[in-house]
């Protein structure tokens, strides 16, 4: 099926340390958002970005749209335990507003 | 809590064998999405449906079938199982026919086929 790639695939970091995952499409989306699925669990609705060179943070998280709306990234400053979990994106292309893709994951591990 | 409710959280069956899989949407959303989730894998879109018609179609396998309801709960039936089809089966609810609303996702069927 048609998955976007998100990089990397693992990231396993210490306690305090950053981390960012990025997605990156092809094609120029319309809207993209983010979700993270703790171990076990299911996916919860973190963001979504609509604007070009969009910026929005969440405490320690800030969520970024590229300048030609072709891909994000999700920066987690000074990680923490509870932040462990796979991270997905999800892509609205603008070609095709009736889909929504989701990305690969990226699985973060933090070690206290 | 979503307030997504999905039934069975557990199925263990055997290869080709029927199961149904059950989801009742937040309250309000008339939206209703399947995922597939395999072991390691990201989700797999499957089916959406909005206000009891089926809205988009992804990479559902003609051996399953979805349906909503007028009370807009859903049930994704899954027939003549194979060994692959074991995965974690995710609902999802939104306000509108719009993919680009957030997703309120249940806790997920586990399907195990033996």
């Amino acid at each position: 099926g048609q998955q976007v790639m998100q990089i990397p695939q693992y990231q396993h970091v210490q306690e305090g340390e950053d981390f960012t995952t990025y997605c990156n499409s092809s094609t120029t989306l319309s809207n993209i958002q983010w979700y993270k699925q703790r171990p076990g669990g299911h996916p919860v609705f973190l963001i979504q970005l609509v604007k070009s060179g969009e910026v929005k943070k969440q405490k320690r998280l800030t969520f970024q749209f590229g300048e030609a709306k072709k891909n994000s990234s999700l920066h987690i400053t000074a990680t923490q335990t509870t932040d462990v979990g796979t991270y997905f994106c999800a892509e609205t292309p603008l070609d095709n507003t009736d889909k929504l893709i989701f990305g690969t994951g990226t699985r973060l591990q933090v070690f206290p | 809590d979503s307030g997504v409710t999905q039934t069975p959280k557990h199925l263990i069956t055997a290869t080709g064998q029927r199961v149904t899989l059950r989801c009742s949407p937040r309250s309000g959303d008339l939206s209703v999405y399947w995922y597939q989730q395999s072991l390691d894998q990201g989700l797999q879109f499957l089916i959406q449906y909005y206000n009891g018609e089926e809205r988009a179609k992804g990479n559902i396998l003609e051996r399953f079938s979805a349906q909503q309801f007028p009370d807009l709960h859903s049930e994704l039936n899954l027939s003549s199982l194979e060994l692959g089809d074991s995965a974690l089966y995710f609902c999802a609810s939104s306000v509108s026919d719009r993919v680009n609303q957030p997703q309120h996702f249940g806790d997920g069927t586990r399907l195990s086929i033996l």
